[in-house]
């Protein structure tokens, strides 16, 4: 079955501090894997995407890694800031077409930074 | 360029009734689709459109219906509103990115319904 699991379900961190959330899956063929911010009341958008050759990515204070072969990836955030506090979503393609009918999203994980 | 437009912001319904949540995108994106989400799950693909006149059923279809008469807009249509579909609904436009073969979705803000 076709799944992708996050880990942990919600995280609170001190500002400053750094933090890493975890996105495991099982979806077959994979295409690229992406890395959402969703804050609270909004669509989520796009902090980062993967394809199957690429194992690090990052963006600002960022940074994407990805394991083809054991079939995680991690988002490490950096000096944490208050404006970071939201839910970060992982996201799979299925191959070979990212078509909306091949994507499937992990539950998110919710990060708070406390001041 | 506004992105994905999303009307309304909220909404509540009393069961039975039917209503329209518009969506709209000026990206000229061939790709649209609506999710729902619900606490403690991911988004779930409720409907999807590879392109005017063309729609096709995701996961969750049961009690929605869609069209797409033009590219721009892609309205959901709940025929019978259930406590059940009480939510948040993301639309969201795909296309490629300039300079690359990977389709970027971009989503709208949200409609949150309430079914009472």
């Amino acid at each position: 079955k076709n799944q992708v699991e996050q880990s942990p379900q919600s995280l609170i961190i001190l500002e400053g501090k750094n933090c890493t959330l975890q996105c495991n899956y099982t979806v077959s063929p994979f295409s690229n894997l992406r890395w959402y911010k969703q804050d609270t009341g909004r669509g989520p958008v796009s902090l980062t995407i993967m394809t199957f050759s690429e194992n690090t990515k990052s963006n600002g204070r960022y940074t994407a890694t990805l394991d083809a072969d054991t079939k995680q990836s991690s988002l490490h955030i950096t000096a944490s800031q208050l404006s970071d506090s939201a839910s970060y979503i992982c996201v799979v393609s299925r191959g070979p077409y990212s078509s909306a009918s091949k994507i499937i999203f992990g539950s998110g994980t919710r990060l708070s930074i406390r001041p | 360029n506004a992105g994905v437009t999303q009307t309304p912001k909220f909404q509540v319904l009393k069961t039975g009734q039917s209503m329209t949540l518009q969506c709209a995108q000026d990206m000229n994106h061939e790709y649209m689709s609506w999710y729902r989400q619900d606490p403690g799950m991911g988004l779930r693909l409720i409907h999807y459109s590879v392109g005017a006149g063309i729609t096709d059923q995701g996961e969750v279809p049961n009690g929605y219906n869609v069209s797409r008469s033009t590219t721009e807009d892609f309205p959901l249509r709940l025929l019978s509103a259930a406590p059940s579909q009480t939510s948040v609904y993301f639309c969201a436009s795909s296309g490629i990115t300039r300079g690359s073969l990977i389709y970027e979705q971009y989503f709208g803000p949200g409609t949150r319904l309430t079914v009472t």
